[in-house]
Parts: structure tokens; C-alpha cells; sequence
């Protein structure tokens, strides 16, 4: 498969609980971009990286939110002290900076629910 | 300020009947417009983009339209099936330097057999 993937898929955490998401874009694809959509929203730009470098973040992500893409590969969004509010669909999705159309591809997304 | 808006918020239609859902957006300087699908608790798939040149793009039993100047897209889906059923999402990116998608809220659709 050579399409957008996130692990996990769904994560349950306690409230205060840390968690780490990973995405993998599409391999040749040098733009990655983190999403977060809660129930009944549409989803909301959180960070966008082109390679290593984080360009842009978003007013949502706050200081308990961190993104990387250390290599320009793959990409980590952490959340510390989680609180409930941060239950939403967590969505990655990849560009290629050359390409005509600047069309993103989304992964699968990976559920948090903190109780 | 940039803004996406999308009407209905839910619609529900007998099996086989046409049906547009409408998208608006501020501002007509935009790059490109794309619409999703997303399934209940799901990811989202990519059903048409339209670059800011194009007025219109096909794919099956779905026709997306562009208006720039009066800043509309409207998503066309021929002789519904009960499987379209879903919520459809409209998402611009503006021209600039702003890489990032608005989205709408997105129409829930329920096409009953």
C-alpha cells in the first residue's frame, strides 16, 4: 500500500496521559500535514510541514501539542496532559511541492477518545 | 477572513433522484477546491478536485462545478444510491502562501432505498 498511513488507528487514553502519533506520507511526498476534526465539525488545520521544517502552526495547537518530521519522512504529533477535549480524529495527509494540482492525501485518520 | 460554507447541513432523498449539495467560500482568489467523502467514524476520501482555472470536473455519477466569481461549487450526484449515503465535505486552499485546507462542515446525506 503507498498511500497515507497512521498508526494507531484508535487510541483510548486516561486524562493527563501523554500520547504519540505517527503518520507515514506517501513516499516521495515532501509536504505533511496534521488535521483534527471533532465530532460534527469539519476538520481544522493544525501544522504543516514542507521536509523537516514546520512552516506553519495553527492558533489550535497549543503548548501541550508538538509536531516533528525529524527526516522529512514520517511525521509525530504528541499530545501531553491530555484533557477531554483533545477527543477528536487526528488526520495526516501528504502534498508533493511540484506537483500542478497541490492536491493533499489523507490517511486514515487515528480516533483519540481520553476519559 | 477566509470561511467555508456548506448547505444543506443534512439531506435526505428517495433512492435514484439527482441531488446538488452547494458550497461557498469567501474570497474568489482560491487555488483549488476539492470535495471528500467521509463515512461515519471514517477517514476521508477524495472524490474531485478543481484547480481554480477549471470550471467543472467528472468522475462516474458525480459532476463538480466552479464559480470563482461568485464564489459557489456545487457537487452533482446523479440517480443516488443508499451507498452514497455519507457526509460530503468541501475544502478550498487559497492562492498565496497558505498551503492549508478550510473546510465546511460538511452535508450529511441519507439516500433511502
Amino acid at each position: 500500500d503507498t498511500g497515507v498511513s497512521q498508526d494507531p488507528r484508535h487510541k483510548i487514553t486516561k486524562r493527563g496521559q501523554n500520547v504519540t502519533f505517527r503518520c507515514d506520507p506517501i513516499s516521495e511526498h515532501n509536504r505533511l500535514y496534521w488535521y483534527r476534526q471533532t465530532l460534527g465539525q469539519g476538520p481544522e488545520f493544525l501544522t504543516y510541514f514542507q521536509n523537516e521544517a514546520q512552516l506553519e502552526k495553527s492558533r489550535l495547537l497549543s503548548d501541550r501539542f508538538s509536531a516533528e518530521r525529524p527526516k522529512g519522512s514520517f511525521s509525530t504529533l504528541e499530545i501531553q496532559r491530555t484533557e477531554q477535549g483533545d477527543s477528536a480524529m487526528y488526520l495526516c495527509a501528504s502534498s508533493l511541492r511540484t506537483s500542478q494540482t497541490g492536491e493533499q492525501y489523507f490517511g486514515p485518520g487515528t480516533r483519540l477518545t481520553v476519559t | 477572513k477566509q470561511e467555508v460554507t456548506q448547505i444543506p447541513a443534512a439531506l435526505s432523498v428517495p433512492e435514484g433522484e439527482n441531488l446538488v449539495l452547494n458550497c461557498s467560500f469567501t474570497d474568489s482568489a482560491i487555488y483549488n477546491l476539492q470535495w471528500f467523502r467521509q463515512d461515519p467514524g471514517k477517514g476521508l476520501t477524495s472524490l474531485l478536485l478543481i484547480q481554480s482555472s477549471q470550471r467543472e470536473q467528472t468522475s462516474g455519477r458525480l459532476n463538480a462545478s466552479l464559480d470563482k466569481s461568485s464564489g459557489r461549487s456545487t457537487l452533482y450526484i446523479a440517480a443516488s444510491q443508499p451507498g452514497d449515503s455519507a457526509t460530503y465535505l468541501c475544502a478550498v486552499r487559497w492562492a498565496g502562501n497558505n498551503r492549508k485546507l478550510i473546510w465546511g462542515l460538511g452535508t450529511s446525506l441519507a439516500v433511502n432505498p
